[in-house]
């Protein structure tokens, strides 16, 4: 497995403001991805964080929006722009391990709410 | 585009009992990847277990085993000698391995309460 540690944890905050998630994992990978959880809801994928170039997003998520950062293999950071209440949801970071059937590991996830 | 259903958005066992999760899938696809995740109160996303289609062997890890039918494309989960700490929710999950990575595809989940 991989260890996978996500900052912040939780945060409260306010409309039309955003925040700035890290997520660092304890060794080099290949692939990065995030995705949201709303409320009761299943996971859905928002991006592949790829390193050296720009996110590939999933219909329905932009870069405005959700920008994406991963300056090496160990480190990504996604950002919620702008935020609104419907952005409230558990933002999980993940990371795929090359061999088959190449699991995908969770970092512990930030629970954001915005007022 | 692929498809996981979890028909059961609850279910209950009690302690020592066992209990049965139901995943179907839809694909075109001959090869891909299948998973159980647990997630907790925690919220923290724990692989569970995981299956190739193309073994015909069923996954097993302890206490936990998969039904695998690739031709009725079902995938259940079962949990034998349930203890308190597998109550959480469990998604079911599918993954292509083909043109390198692709997302994981999640069920909506069945949250599983175990009973002392």
């Amino acid at each position: 497995s991989a260890v996978i540690s996500q900052k912040p944890s939780r945060d409260i905050c306010q409309r039309g403001t955003s925040l700035t998630i890290q997520c660092q994992v304890d060794s080099q990978v290949t692939m990065m991805f995030w995705y949201r959880q709303q409320p009761g809801q299943s996971l859905t994928l928002i991006a592949t964080a790829n390193q050296g170039s720009e996110a590939t997003y999933e219909s329905g998520f932009v870069i405005d929006k959700f920008p994406i950062s991963r300056p090496n293999l160990t480190f990504s950071t996604l950002t919620v722009s702008n935020m609104s209440p419907e952005d409230s949801s558990i933002y999980l970071c993940s990371v795929e391990r090359k061999l088959a059937p190449k699991p995908t590991f969770f970092g512990p996830g930030t629970r954001l709410t915005v007022l | 585009a692929q498809t996981v259903t979890q028909s059961q958005p609850e279910m209950s066992v009690q302690e020592a009992e066992t209990v049965t999760l139901s995943c179907t899938y839809d694909t075109s696809e001959s090869d891909y990847y299948l998973f159980w995740y647990k997630q907790p109160p925690s919220r923290q996303m724990i692989l569970v277990i995981r299956q190739e289609a193309y073994k015909q062997q069923n996954a097993t890890e302890n206490r936990f085993s998969v039904n695998f039918q690739k031709a009725a494309k079902s995938f259940s989960l079962k949990i034998s000698d349930s203890q308190l700490g597998d109550a959480a929710m469990y998604f079911c999950a599918y993954r292509t391995p083909q043109g390198g990575s692709e997302k994981l595809v999640f069920g909506k989940g069945t949250k599983l309460t175990v009973n002392p």
